[in-house]
Parts: C-alpha cells; structure tokens; sequence
C-alpha cells in the first residue's frame, strides 16, 4: 500500500530563518499532496497544497515543490515566526481514494 | 460557513466498553472521513462516508464501524474497547468531487483503561 515518509522528525531553527520539510511517497497514482499543520490539543489544519500537474505552488511564506520523476515533495517556510511553531504533516492520496496517507510528522520549533 | 464539530473533546472509558463519537461535517460538504491518531504519530485512516454508505475502509477490524445521516452527520463507534484505542479520533469532512481536500475537525480524545 502507500506509505509517505517524512523528514526531519523534529527542526529548530531561530525566527526569521527559512524551514524545510520533506516527504516521498511509493505510490505513482497518488497526484494531491496536502500539508496540514497540527498545534497542541487541535485538529490539522489545512495550510497548502500541490496536485500533480503542477511542480511548485507559493502562498505568502508558505510554498509547496513536486518532484513526481523522484516521488517526493517538500514544504518550504520563508521569515519563521515563533507562531510557526506546531507539528507539520504532509499527506498524498490519488483520485478515486479519498484516503489521505500521513507521513510521520515534523516538530517544528522557531525561537525568537 | 461552520467547521467540523466533533464531540465529546474527552472521553474516558475501560477496557471492553463501547463508544460513540460524533462529527458534524462543514457545511456544504457530503463526506465524512474518520482517522486515528495516536500520541506522535501521523492520522491513520479508518473510514469513509458519503450518501450513507462506507465509501472506503483502512486496516481497522469490524468492531469498528460508523454511521452517516441525512444531514451528512456522522458517528464512529467502537466495541470491545482495547487499550491501543487510546487516541485522538479525528473527523475530516470534504465534498465529492473536489479533489480530495479534506478539512479536519478538533478531534476526540479517547482514554482506554
């Protein structure tokens, strides 16, 4: 079945510094790829997302790259701020399944 | 334009207890989608609802099971409670169609003792 792992598990970095968070996922059919974003004693929270016909995707200091040749994806956070701080998980799933497969999560820690 | 409510937030039950959990999708969406999170993990996905009917199930055995109503409502329940039930269930609603975007509410959060 498909399995999405991601990395690192955890990320510090200081406010203002760029985070980077990656993902590969094993199956070829998947082509929708979400990134949610989980504070403490909350549910996930929709932030982005890319779909397979499209190779980067940019909302304000959120952006979203596909490799679909290398099968893997990455969330990229421009000028961090301490409110930043939560979990981050990314997901794939392909048409006709409505499962989303999650990775593993990153911990993500911005200090000021 | 209301979110995803679930309820109860908290739930304690022992070991061979059910449960039921409820979830009220985002208005203007038709499916609800059930996962399982446990502590430091990524949501694992259960189920799936639309029109009424199971449209899609994880590795979950039959003791779990759910239920969606007219008002595209849904319930997760859960017999003989065992202690790895002990999670945050979450419920995702979504519409048909829209390519896959699903929308999570807050979670339960279920103790098994």
């Amino acid at each position: 079945g498909e399995n999405v792992e991601q990395h690192p598990s955890t990320l510090s970095v200081q406010e203002g510094d760029s985070a980077v968070i990656k993902c590969t996922y094993s199956d070829s059919a998947s082509n929708y790829f979400p990134w949610y974003k989980q504070e403490l004693g909350k549910g996930p929270q929709l932030i982005i997302d890319i779909r397979s016909n499209v190779g980067e995707k940019k909302d304000q200091r959120i952006a979203v790259t596909l490799n679909k040749t290398a099968k893997h994806f990455s969330l990229h956070i421009t000028e961090t701020q301490p409110e930043d701080s939560a979990v981050y998980f990314c997901a794939a799933s392909a048409t006709g399944f409505q499962k989303l497969v999650f990775g593993t999560g990153t911990r993500l820690l911005v200090s000021p | 334009e209301t979110g995803v409510t679930q309820s109860p937030t908290h739930l304690i039950k022992t070991r061979g207890q059910q449960v039921t959990l409820r979830c009220s999708s985002q208005s203007g969406h038709n499916t609800v989608s059930w996962y399982q999170q446990a502590l430091g993990q990524g949501p694992q996905f259960i189920f799936q609802y639309y029109r009424e009917e199971e449209n899609g199930r994880g590795n979950f055995p039959p003791r779990f099971s759910g239920l969606q109503f007219p008002n595209y409502s849904s319930e997760l329940n859960v017999n003989a409670l065992e202690l790895d039930d002990s999670a945050l269930y979450l419920c995702a609603s979504s519409l048909i169609g829209s390519n896959n975007e699903q929308f999570f509410g807050p979670g339960t959060r279920l103790t098994v003792l």
